[in-house]
């Protein structure tokens, strides 16, 4: 079974890091990926799809790179608004996996 | 105003049946792909299911977890889709999202841009 696997599931930081979430594919789905933010008691949130392409909106400190079965999720300069949980998800085919999340807390 | 809203969620026993809602205001529904996904609580999101847009076949995909429990359909005239769940089990307790699928210039370019708030459908004895 196709498996997407974030890493770490749990990060804590401070205002003005830079932050690095990964996204491991168990097969190549390209750039067929796509990377959410969410938070608490509200729908997930479109920043990057293609793996590199920023959403129209979404602030530039976030970044996405990767291809095939590595990707990475960079939030340079992390703001308050971004304390949140992020997913991962690909595209290529279905199902249309998400991965597991990463929780972003205040350190 | 571009949105969709969803509703239809409650509290049903274990094998009952419900079925939810997706209404699609500012943009004409059967030209996109539209997603449900669920969240249950304190858990990760998870793709349910899918309808593609009328010049793709029409047809649906479901996730291994709900195939031959849930349908989707959809009624052009109330620009709605909707997500016909049977024989509902525990497991599917969950916040339900409609989500609207977009597809940009790139070969890539596939993504869900426009989510509704959610229904909560809740499972139990």
């Amino acid at each position: 079974d196709f498996q997407l696997t974030q890493s770490p599931s749990f990060l804590s930081a401070s205002v003005g890091d830079r932050v690095t979430i990964t996204c491991r594919a168990s097969q190549d789905i390209s750039n067929y990926l796509a990377w959410y933010h969410q938070e608490p008691g509200k729908a997930p949130k479109l920043l990057i799809y293609a793996a590199s392409t920023l959403q129209t909106g979404v602030p530039s400190r976030f970044s996405g790179s990767g291809s095939g079965t590595e990707f990475t999720l960079t939030i340079s300069g992390l703001q308050a608004e971004d304390f949140a949980t992020y997913y991962c998800q690909k595209l290529d085919r279905y199902p249309l996996t998400f991965g597991g999340g990463t929780r972003v807390e205040i350190k | 105003e571009v949105e969709v809203v969803e509703s239809g969620g409650g509290l049903v026993q274990p094998g009952g049946s419900l079925r939810l809602s997706c209404a699609a205001s500012g943009f004409v529904l059967s030209d996109y792909y539209i997603d449900w996904v669920r969240q249950a609580p304190g858990k990760g999101v998870e793709w349910v299911a899918c309808k593609r847009n009328k010049a793709n076949e029409d047809t649906a995909e479901y996730a291994a977890s709900v195939k031959g429990r849930v349908f989707i359909s959809r009624d052009e005239s109330r620009n709605s889709l909707f997500l016909q769940m049977n024989n509902l089990k525990i497991e599917d307790t969950a916040v339900y999202y409609c989500a609207r699928m977009s597809k940009g210039g790139g070969s890539y370019d596939w993504y869900s841009d426009l989510w509704g708030r959610g229904t909560l459908v809740t499972v139990t004895s």
